[in-house]
């Protein structure tokens, strides 16, 4: 079956621009997960929903959002975007809800994000 | 904040040599997962540990829940090229999905 599918792979923005990261998790599977991966601070979680609804969030300013649809796909937005935000952005997708995954998330191959 | 403190950093291994891993916390985790990062790719979960004690084995891999709840290890025996890549110990915290290690990068040479 399919597995985590994010788009785009590469994007570059310019400071101060907006973007948006896609996720379609596995199908069927309800959970999905937004991390940041840098050099310095490593794999950082950003946010997780589970049936529409905005489950855990981590330490990130509030120029960082997401949402999800009722088919479960996600987007992530990054306003105002600063030279700090470029990174390697994953998702991740679980069965079961976020009490009760048994941590069974797969992730996809990331979006890099490229801030000039 | 929370941290999972992982070494060592990095290894450079011939092939063919074992390897050891190790995370560490400040704070108890009731479960511990441990993944790999090929470049370009997302983490892949390799072993997933949920009882103090547990040891578990995936291929030449082997973890460890330790009994303290406070760390985990991780083994690779008879290493092979297609082992390098960024290993990472996770587990899961109140309030987010996953906290991860800074990860450990294994190099071999053939």
């Amino acid at each position: 079956k399919a597995g985590v599918t994010q788009t785009p792979r590469y994007l570059i923005k310019t400071r101060g621009q907006q973007v948006t990261l896609s996720c379609s998790p596995i199908s069927g599977h309800r959970s999905v997960s937004w991390y940041q991966q840098t050099p310095g601070q490593g794999l950082q979680f950003l946010f997780e929903y589970f049936s529409e609804t905005q489950r855990n969030k981590g330490n990130f300013p509030g120029r960082f959002s997401g949402r999800q649809f009722s088919n479960s796909r996600s987007e992530m937005n990054v306003s105002t975007l600063e030279l700090g935000d470029s990174a390697l952005y994953l998702c991740a997708s679980s069965l079961k809800p976020p009490a009760d995954t048994n941590y069974g998330y797969t992730f996809g191959s990331g979006t890099r994000l490229t801030v000039v | 904040g929370q941290q999972l403190n992982q070494s060592p950093q990095s290894m450079f291994i011939q092939e063919g040599e074992d390897v050891s891993m190790n995370c560490t916390s400040s704070s108890i985790f009731n479960t511990w997962l441990w993944y790999k990062q090929d470049p370009g790719e997302g983490p892949v979960l390799l072993i997933a540990l949920y009882k103090a004690g547990e040891l578990t084995s995936n291929g030449r891999l082997t973890a460890q829940f330790g009994i303290t709840r406070k760390d985990s290890f991780l083994n690779i025996s008879a290493s092979i090229p297609s082992d390098v890549g960024i290993y990472f110990c996770a587990g899961p915290r109140a309030g987010t999905a996953l906290i991860f290690g800074k990860g450990t990068t294994l190099s071999v040479s053939s």
